[in-house]
């Protein structure tokens, strides 16, 4: 089983839509969880982290199920420049990250 | 204030060359982390190392792979006797000391290799 498992898409929906991704985690002793966004060749790049109570940040929201071992992100009225790969990232080693593979968000006019 | 420097963005190495990757971190960085993202995968650990340190190379081959962070200088990631299998993206991180953790990290544009 991989560490970090998440759904590769594509997620296609119009502008304006609410989106949402799940990802699940192997190790329940991981400890820091966190959204990245990548862009076609281009480098990782943060969006948020994701904390136990949940957080929000714009239009963005994480959420973690600690029990259930997976973290969600919420993305609501999407804009075209959403458009990326939504990669989920678990540490379990203080200073090793697993990354997911990676949801693929195509937001269309 | 520059981010994380890696150099060159492409390269090109023809089978058996030896191929070096460089990342300069930001500034007040001291911890440096190698990451490979094959095509249409996710990142894949290699290394992480200080300053003169390797902390842990847990994720790099066992052969033909090595890493090193000196004194002075950027990171160096360097591949012998490359094969068509280490063509990839090579995405280097940096972090102040202890907060990758809580914070995350910031990577390089990143180096993708391509052997021929």
């Amino acid at each position: 089983r991989k560490e970090v498992e998440q759904d590769p898409g594509p997620f296609n929906v119009p502008e304006g839509a609410t989106v949402a991704f799940n990802c699940t985690y192997s190790n329940s002793a991981s400890q820091s969880f966190f959204w990245y966004r990548q862009d076609c060749r281009k480098e990782p790049k943060l969006l948020m982290s994701v904390y136990s109570s949940g957080n929000e940040d714009g239009r963005f929201t994480a959420q973690l199920n600690r029990a259930s071992q997976y973290i969600s992100l919420l993305i609501r009225d999407s804009k075209l420049s959403d458009s990326a790969t939504y990669l989920c990232v678990v540490n379990m080693n203080f200073n090793k990250f697993y990354f997911g593979s990676g949801t693929k968000l195509n937001v269309k006019p | 204030n520059a981010g994380v420097m890696q150099n060159p963005r492409h390269l090109v190495r023809r089978r058996g060359q030896e191929a070096r990757l460089r990342c300069s971190p930001m500034k007040g960085h001291s911890h440096v982390y190698w990451y490979r993202q094959l095509p249409e995968e996710g990142l894949k650990f290699m290394v992480y190392l200080q300053k003169e340190n390797i902390i842990d190379e847990s994720g790099m081959p066992k052969e033909r792979f090595s890493a090193e962070f000196p004194k002075e200088g950027p990171s160096i990631l360097r591949i012998q006797q490359v094969v068509r299998g280490d063509s990839a993206a090579y995405f280097c991180a940096s972090s102040p000391a202890g907060t990758a953790y809580n914070y995350g990290y910031t990577f390089g544009s990143g180096t993708r290799l391509t052997v021929v």
